[in-house]
C-alpha cells in the first residue's frame, strides 16, 4: 500500500534563506512522486514530478526535489525563499500506471520579512 | 476548456438538504477525479472516471455520496441528506493519461459548508 508522510506541518524561514520541506513515502512498486502547492483561495498547482527519470527534479519557481530510494524520501528544496512562496505544499505518491494518488497532510510554509 | 472549472465556488446549505457540485474538466482529458479536503488535511480520494466509466468509487464515504459523468466530459458530485461532517473543500482534477503525463490538473474547488 502507498502512503506519504510530510514530517513538518509548519515551516518558517526568513526571506532569502533556504527552504527544506520533508517528505517520506512508502510504495510497493515504482512510484511517481509529485509536489503540489496551494496558495490561498487557489487550486492546487503542480511544482514538479518524478517519474523514474533523473533523480534530481527541477520544478517551477526555483524549487527542486531529489528522489532517494534508499531513504524513501523526496524532499523539496529552494536555495532562497521569496515572500510569494508562502503557501501550503503537498507531497503526493502514485504507483506508476495506476490511478491512485495519495496526498500528504501538507506543510504550511511561512516566509518572514 | 483551457482549465478545470468547478461550480459553485462556495455553497452553504442546511443539514438534510441535497447538494450537487459540478466539474468541467480540460476537454482533451479522459480521466477525472474527485477529492475531499477537510480543513487542515490533504485531499482524500473519493472516486475517479475514465471517460464515462467509474472504475473506482471506493473513497466515497457513504451511500449518500454519488458521482456521474454520463457523456465522458462534465461530472457532478451529489451529496444527499447533507450532514455537518460533509463540510469540506471538494476538488476536481483531470488528467491526460493517454500521453502518460500522469499529472493531475486541479480546479479551484467547491467549498461546502453544512449548517
Amino acid at each position: 500500500a502507498q502512503s506519504v508522510t510530510q514530517l513538518d506541518s509548519h515551516v518558517s524561514v526568513s526571506e532569502g534563506t533556504p527552504v527544506l520541506l520533508r517528505c517520506n513515502y512508502s510504495s510497493s512498486y515504482s512510484p511517481s512522486l509529485f509536489w503540489y502547492v496551494q496558495h490561498p483561495n487557489k487550486g492546487l498547482q503542480l511544482l514538479l514530478k518524478y517519474t523514474s527519470a533523473a533523480t534530481l527534479v527541477k520544478g517551477i519557481n526555483g524549487f527542486e526535489a531529489e528522489f532517494k530510494k534508499s531513504e524513501t524520501s523526496f524532499h523539496l528544496t529552494k536555495p532562497s525563499a521569496h515572500m510569494s512562496d508562502a503557501a501550503e505544499y503537498f507531497c503526493v505518491v502514485s504507483e506508476t500506471g495506476t490511478y491512485k494518488y495519495i496526498f500528504g497532510t501538507g506543510t504550511r510554509l511561512k516566509v518572514l520579512a | 476548456g483551457a482549465g478545470v472549472s468547478q461550480s459553485p465556488r462556495y455553497k452553504v446549505t442546511k443539514r438534510g438538504q441535497d447538494v450537487t457540485l459540478r466539474c468541467d474538466p480540460i476537454s482533451s482529458h479522459a480521466t477525472l477525479y474527485w477529492y475531499q479536503q477537510a480543513l487542515g488535511q490533504g485531499p482524500e480520494f473519493l472516486t475517479y472516471f475514465n471517460y464515462e466509466a467509474q472504475p473506482d468509487k471506493s473513497g466515497l464515504p457513504s451511500d449518500r455520496f454519488s458521482a456521474e459523468r454520463p457523456e465522458g466530459s462534465i461530472s457532478t458530485l451529489t451529496i444527499q441528506r447533507t450532514e455537518q461532517r460533509d463540510s469540506a473543500m471538494y476538488r476536481c482534477a483531470s488528467s491526460d493519461t493517454s500521453s502518460g503525463a500522469n499529472v493531475l490538473t486541479f480546479g479551484a474547488g467547491s467549498r461546502l459548508t453544512v449548517l
